[in-house]
Order: structure tokens, then C-alpha cells, then sequence
């Protein structure tokens, strides 16, 4: 099992422009999840879902937008990106133990 | 308000001596907690929780509710224990908030 995979590793985007980080796993799981780190922070929840076609907003929403149409997939849309939006980004999923989560290796993201 | 604050940012601890990584929370009703850690160039994962009252790695945490707190301890450091540990709570809603974290540096 590869897990759960983000892509790109790295990313530098202008202000203003859009991407879609994606987030893949293959262990089936219902529960999926996307954080972002700020440097001494800890991690915030942007979105969640808990099954496919299921999302809710976590924490620091806005600026972001997700879709769930697979257990598979669950990509991070940004629309206009912001110099707020620069971090690191983690995707995560888990099962029916929410509390075990299973990282992805993460995005760096920069918007200049 | 839920919170979970870890009140230092780094800690630096000889090889041998104990650990201790501090975890406070703020929670009406009894959370779940756990501990998170990140060894470098790996990914984030589950080091222990405190319902399974489980020693991982030499680790333990218990939860104080009077003091709501849930220590990390160790009673000798290792150089392989040097990371970065986050605290962690799940709410009534299932969504887990993070502590900042703490670096643990261990010296040899």
C-alpha cells in the first residue's frame, strides 16, 4: 500500500492564481482530511469529509475549496491565491478509528 | 473554548535524562487525547493515546483532569527520540485539534 499520497511536493504560485493540490489514498478509508502548518502553529483543519460526496469545513475554511467524489480522492482547490495561503499542507485519512491518522508527506506551498 | 497549548516550543534534554513534554487542554466534557510525533523526514504519526494507557517507545502520558493536562514522559531520552511531538484532542464532532507542537532535542 503507497498510503496516502500528495502531489506536488512543492509548489510556487503568483498571487492571484489557482491550483489543486491532490490527495490520494488506497486503504479505503471513509475519513479524509486537509491541515495546514504555519511555522509554530500546529496544524488546522481547512476541510474534511467523511465519505465520498460528503465534505465540512474545519477550521480555516475560507480561501479553500474541496470535493469528494471518490473514497479514493480528495483534492484541495485554491481559487486566488493569497500570501495568508503559503504553508505547508497535509493531507490525512483514517477509518472507523478517527483518531489514528494517516499522513500524507506533504505540500509546500508558496504564493508571491 | 477547545484548546490544546503546549507551553514550549523547544525542549533540549541530555541522552539518559528524563523527558518531560508539557500538554495542557481546554475542553468541556472528557476528551480524548493523544500524542502525535514527526521524526525527521518522515510523516506525521499516532504515538500513543490515553485510553489505551499503553508505553510506546519508553512513552507514557497520563491524563489529569484535575489539572487537565496530559504529559508526554520518558524516563531516559534517547538521541532516536529527538522530534517534533504535537498534543492533540479529539472533540465531540470527531475533528482533532492540534497543539502547537514541541521540538524535542535530545543532546548527547
Amino acid at each position: 500500500n503507497a498510503g496516502v499520497t500528495q502531489t506536488p511536493k512543492f509548489r510556487i504560485l503568483k498571487i492571484g492564481q489557482s491550483m489543486t493540490l491532490q490527495c490520494t489514498q488506497d486503504m479505503n478509508h471513509n475519513y479524509m482530511y486537509w491541515y495546514r502548518q504555519d511555522p509554530g502553529m500546529g496544524l488546522k483543519l481547512i476541510y474534511y469529509s467523511v465519505g465520498a460526496g460528503i465534505t465540512d469545513k474545519g477550521e480555516v475554511p475560507n480561501g479553500y475549496n474541496v470535493s469528494r467524489s471518490t473514497t479514493e480522492d480528495f483534492p484541495l482547490r485554491l481559487e486566488l491565491a493569497a500570501p495568508s495561503q503559503t504553508s505547508v499542507y497535509f493531507c490525512a485519512s483514517s477509518d472507523q478509528d478517527r483518531v489514528r491518522l494517516f499522513f500524507g508527506s506533504g505540500t509546500q506551498l508558496s504564493v508571491l | 473554548a477547545q484548546r490544546v497549548t503546549q507551553p514550549e516550543k523547544l525542549l533540549s534534554v541530555f541522552k539518559g535524562a528524563p523527558v518531560e513534554l508539557k500538554c495542557n487542554y481546554s475542553y468541556s466534557g472528557s476528551p480524548e487525547l493523544f500524542w502525535y510525533v514527526q521524526y525527521s523526514r518522515q510523516r506525521l504519526q499516532l504515538l500513543l493515546r490515553h485510553i489505551s494507557r499503553e508505553s510506546i517507545k519508553g512513552f507514557t502520558a497520563d491524563l489529569n483532569k484535575g489539572e487537565t493536562s496530559f504529559h508526554l514522559k520518558k524516563p531516559f531520552a534517547q538521541e532516536e527520540d529527538s522530534a517534533m511531538y504535537y498534543c492533540a484532542l479529539m472533540n465531540r464532532d470527531d475533528k482533532i485539534i492540534f497543539g502547537k507542537g514541541t521540538r524535542l532535542h535530545i543532546l548527547p
